[in-house]
């Protein structure tokens, strides 16, 4: 079946530096998402793309179908950034998704 | 408030034992959906439904049970449990067809099986 295969498994951050989240795509995806599991358990619905950027604040996705991966990169890394971040394929007509192992960042002071 | 609403928040039951998780949405999505999350392989899906009284297999379906008894309500059962069914269980909803991805997740719930 398909698989998504996400790096790194585990990142450490110095608040105000930043890094980038990979995802790779076994086959050729319509869309991505990505979500950040905070401290509360809860699953935060990042970014949804079909193609191209978007960014919201300090995050900043891509999605390139055509070479199967997507990143999620964040600036200015502050600590209520740290929690668990997943990438997921699908959910283009809401459908079901296949997600990646995930990246567990801690941003320390 | 939240939409996609969860219980219980934890749960310990021994081996063989009957466990009901519940999942109420009020986002009036047609879909919804159990995942359950280990380390190191992300979410995976258990049971999906499109509506009331319909049921989909997901990929991981062994062991457990589900049943859509409204549009926003979606039970997961496991009515022999296994330790290897330790784990956390996420419902979410959606609603296909709208262009951009709406999915709404639950807080989870820790089901540790003894």
């Amino acid at each position: 079946g398909d698989q998504v295969e996400q790096s790194p498994s585990a990142l450490s951050l110095h608040e105000g530096t930043g890094s980038a989240l990979r995802c790779n795509f076994t086959t050729t995806m319509r869309a991505v998402q990505w979500f950040r599991k905070n401290s509360r358990g809860s699953l935060i619905n990042l970014f949804y793309l079909a193609s191209g950027t978007k960014e919201n604040g300090r995050l900043k996705s891509a999605f390139d179908s055509k070479e199967r991966y997507s990143t999620l990169h964040i600036r200015d890394a502050q600590l209520e950034d740290s929690g668990t971040y997943f990438c997921a394929e699908g959910g283009n007509m809401g459908y079901k998704l296949t997600f990646g192992t995930g990246t567990s960042l801690l941003v320390d002071p | 408030e939240a939409a996609v609403t969860q219980s219980p928040r934890n749960k310990v039951t021994v081996t063989g034992g009957n466990v009901t998780l519940s999942c109420r949405q009020t986002n009036s999505h047609n879909y919804m959906y159990w995942y359950r999350q280990d380390t190191g392989h992300g979410l995976r899906l258990i049971h999906y439904s499109y509506g009331a009284g319909n049921l989909q297999i997901g990929d991981v379906p062994d062991g457990y049970k589900a049943t859509r008894t409204t549009q926003e309500d979606f039970f997961l059962l496991l009515e022999l449990a296994s330790p290897s069914q330790t784990s956390l269980y996420f419902c979410a909803s959606s609603d296909p067809g709208q262009g951009n991805s709406d999915y709404t997740f639950g807080s989870g719930t820790r089901l540790l099986v003894i």
